[in-house]
């Protein structure tokens, strides 16, 4: 069945330090891929997706590649900010229909000023 | 766009007895989904709505499990007979269907303890 493997936390960086977040995955067919992100006492957020091979996703800084060769999805920022402390979850989903999302089992993402 | 909301936020309940907790989707959105997420670990799918349907369920989802969506709109998640295993964060949410572009909107999670 269709599984995510995330890179295991928690991280704790310093401030303007370049981050990776690794994320593979097993899937059928050609899923859509997703990075969550979750605030301390909130709800989960996208962060950013692709849907295709060679995608880039992008947001706020945060950038990953769909690489259909490495069945890889790594999450990526250049300089991390205090505000970037937070839970982050990759996920994939179906092409297409309902989006029965499968998710890694989160990294913790700590940033010292 | 007043986004997903959950009720309760949380609830703590002895062992054996029934919960019901509810979701909001944002309006008009046509699917809702529910998942369970336990300390640690990543959410993982339950069950989903189109409109008023449920279209499919986990394994995850006991018989002592039951969800509806009676019109369409509001969802409720009732958890009979409930075990210690039970206690997690029961999140839900919302989506338009959109195909491959859909995006799913989370509420804030109801987290349910069972002492």
């Amino acid at each position: 069945g269709n599984s995510v493997t995330q890179m295991e936390g928690p991280v704790t960086l310093s401030e303007e330090a370049f981050l990776t977040i690794n994320c593979t995955y097993t899937a059928t067919g050609y899923p859509s891929l997703f990075w969550y992100v979750q605030y301390p006492g909130e709800g989960l957020q996208l962060l950013l997706k692709a849907t295709k091979a060679d995608d880039k996703g992008s947001n706020k800084g945060f950038e990953a590649t769909y690489r259909k060769e490495t069945t890889s999805f790594h999450l990526e920022k250049g300089s991390v900010q205090v505000s970037d402390s937070a839970v982050y979850f990759c996920a994939l989903g179906r092409f297409q229909g309902a989006q029965k999302l499968v998710f890694g089992q989160g990294t913790r993402l700590t940033i010292n000023p | 766009d007043t986004g997903v909301s959950q009720n309760p936020r949380h609830k703590i309940t002895k062992r054996g007895q029934n919960v019901t907790f509810r979701c909001d989707p944002i309006s008009e959105h046509n699917r809702l989904y529910w998942y369970r997420q336990t300390l640690g670990q990543g959410p993982e799918f339950l069950t989903y709505f189109q409109n008023e349907a449920q279209l499919e369920k986990s394994r995850l989802l006991s018989d002592r499990f039951s969800a509806e969506r009676p019109k369409g709109s509001f969802s409720t998640l009732e958890i009979q007979r409930t075990e210690q295993g039970d206690s997690a964060m029961y999140l839900c949410a919302s989506s338009a269907n959109r195909g491959a572009q859909e995006t799913q909107y989370f509420g804030p999670g109801t987290r349910l303890l069972v002492l």
